[in-house]
This record gives structure tokens, sequence and C-alpha cells, in this order.
């Protein structure tokens, strides 16, 4: 079966760091893209960026392009999400998703990761 | 601002038939995808590259498109069709994805 699993809930300080992550199984990690996606609360699907694990070729939304970074463990069939300096509006329910190619086919979706980001 | 529109929001009566569209003008040259979002879980896919459905998507879903608008189309929705639709596809310049703004569909 393949899965994507998410790493935990996160409950940070603005300005603090994260990284956030999400390991696939039941493929071969480095032949499919992965996508990160960020849902605010109430709000709808936000395509962030998306990694291609066999060479890291990353390609982000220009609304996220210098505020995150994805990455990726082929090693460890893993890929991150991450932010060196959060604000409150960073707030959201991030998902991260197996991509057929970079047309936006994703299938199948992690379970999200919910992070919080108060003082 | 999404690159593609959808209506804010959609109603359908048991056992009728309803469309959801997706304008933009990337549909002209790319694919839309369709996914639903049930409330507190991960969007599923249920149509991609115009009409292909992954498998365990029952055959009520179909999608279509012409010019800029992509469609999903459900024949003889059900009660557990009620949920959030999303399209996606390729931005105008092909290099990356954006989604549309999202469709409440509710089941009356």
């Amino acid at each position: 079966e393949v899965q994507l699993v998410q790493s935990g809930a996160e409950v940070k300080k603005p300005g603090e760091s994260l990284k956030i992550s999400c390991k696939g199984s039941g493929y071969t990690f480095t032949n499919y893209w992965i996508g990160w996606v960020r849902q605010m609360p109430g709000k709808g699907l936000e395509w962030m960026g998306i990694i291609y694990p066999g060479d890291s070729d990353t390609r982000y939304s220009p609304s996220f392009q210098g505020q995150v970074t994805i990455s990726t463990d082929k090693s460890i069939s893993t890929a991150y999400l991450q932010w060196s300096s959060l604000k409150a509006s960073d707030t959201a329910m991030y998902y991260c998703a197996r991509g057929l190619g970079v047309r936006g086919v994703f299938d199948p979706w992690g379970q999200g990761t919910l992070v919080t980001v108060s003082s | 601002s999404s690159e593609l529109t959808q209506d804010p929001a959609v109603s359908v009566a048991l056992g009728q038939t309803v469309r959801i569209t997706c304008q933009g003008d990337s549909l002209r040259s790319y694919y839309a995808s369709w996914y639903q979002q049930k409330p507190g879980q991960a969007p599923v896919l249920v149509i991609y590259d115009k009409n292909n459905r992954p498998s365990g998507i029952p055959d009520r879903f179909s999608g279509s498109s012409s010019g800029n608008t992509a469609s999903l189309t459900i024949t003889g929705a059900q009660a557990e069709d009620e949920a959030d639709y999303y399209c996606n596809s390729r931005d105008s310049s092909g290099n990356l994805v954006v989604f549309g703004g999202g469709t409440k569909l509710t089941v009356l």
C-alpha cells in the first residue's frame, strides 16, 4: 500500500524554526515527486512547492519562495518542509502528497501536520 | 488570488446530477485534476487527466473539459458526496501548480 505518513502536530512561538517530515512507503520514493500544500483554518488548498527526490529538483510557488525550504533525504524516503523563523500567519494544516509528474496530480496524501504558531 | 476559479458553493438533491466547474486560462493547455475533502480529512484525488478515476473512486464521478473550463460531474449524488471539491492544474507558465478556491457541495 502506498502511504505517506507525516510528523505530529507542532506548537511553536513566533521566530522559532521548524522542520516537519513526510515519510513515503510502499513505492520507490525516488521515482515520484512530493508536493506540499497549505490549508489555513477554514480556507482552501494552496500549492507551496514540489521536489523530485531522485535529483532534488525543487520548485516553489512564488507565494512561498524564500519563506520555506523543501528538501528530501532519499536514504530514509522522507521529505521535509522547514521554516527558519515562524510567523503567526504560518498557523495552518500542512499536507504532503505524492505527485504524478509535475502536472499537479497528487495521490495519495499524507494525513496532515497541524502547525500552530502563537506567543 | 487563484488562477483557477470555482463557484464557492453548489447544492444538489439526493440522487440528482451536479456539475462543478473550474475556469482558468491554463486549462486551455493543461488537464485539471479534482480532489474531494471531507471535514477533518486529507484531500482525496477523484479525477485526473481530465477523466481518469483512481481505483476505489465510484464511477458516478466523471470529468470533462472544454476551452478554459474543466468540469467534475457527479451523476446520482449520494449523501456521502457532501464535501469540498478542489480543482488544480499547472499554472499559465506550465512550471508550477495552482489550486482553485474550492466548491462546497451540499447534498439536499
